[in-house]
């Protein structure tokens, strides 16, 4: 049972554009979300988290919103570049519980020119 | 910097032989983890530790042992290989209050036949 999904296993954007790519859990004891990219051969990296608290969290292009009643969040990336193009996973944790994650499976997004 | 480094990048086992996969970071942190991924699912966390001399287990840590001699180095041990264990395996760490945001190593690819 896949506490956190991500059901687009790819997304194809044009340069330019805005990219949503999103996320849904059904653990109600989740309270903190991050967004990891990750580029072939090479390890995730932190892109941006956000804490149940809030329901919108800004890093420059990248912006997360969280739906707490509807167990979502997605990310938006405007306007897409085409260094964007990676895997990106959403993961969530319950605060301060022995610091395990949750990953879902990741979505492909790619950028067209 | 070199962050969270992993070796080998690449290996191919014989189902029963036996290998360690070796991870270090220069960070000073004091958490770190094994995950593997596989196709169509998120990183599954196998082991991990909170600091020297502490270990514990994950979501999936049947076949694997660890140990945390040293705040720098997580080594991973497969008893007995089995095709099952074909994977690609992730180490990160992370420091601080911030426990969730972790650092990735490129990861060891790994096949067993």
């Amino acid at each position: 049972d896949q506490q956190v999904k991500q059901n687009s296993p790819s997304l194809s954007v044009q340069e330019g554009r805005i990219s949503i790519l999103n996320c849904d859990y059904t653990n109600s004891m989740f309270d903190y979300f991050l967004w990891y990219k990750k580029y072939p051969a090479e390890g995730p990296t932190f892109l941006i988290s956000i804490s149940s608290i809030k329901d919108k969290n800004e890093d420059g292009r990248f912006t997360v919103f969280l739906n707490k009643s509807a167990k979502h969040l997605s990310l938006h990336i405007v306007p897409s570049q085409p260094g964007d193009s990676a895997v990106y996973f959403c993961a969530a944790s319950v605060l301060d519980s022995n610091y395990q994650l949750i990953w879902g499976a990741g979505t492909k997004l790619i950028i067209k020119p | 910097n070199a962050g969270v480094t992993q070796t080998p990048k690449f290996q191919v086992l014989k189902t029963g032989q036996s290998m360690t996969l070796q991870c270090a970071q220069d960070m000073n942190h004091e958490y770190m983890s094994w995950y593997r991924q596989d196709p169509g699912m998120g990183l599954r966390l196998i082991h991990y530790s909170v600091g020297a001399g502490i270990t514990d287990q994950g979501e999936v840590p049947n076949g694997y042992n660890v140990s945390r001699s040293t705040t720098e180095d997580f080594p991973l041990r497969l008893l007995s290989a089995a095709p099952s264990q074909t994977s690609v395996y992730f180490c990160a760490s992370s420091y601080g209050t911030a426990k969730n945001i972790q650092y990735f190593g490129a990861g060891t690819r790994l096949s067993v036949l």
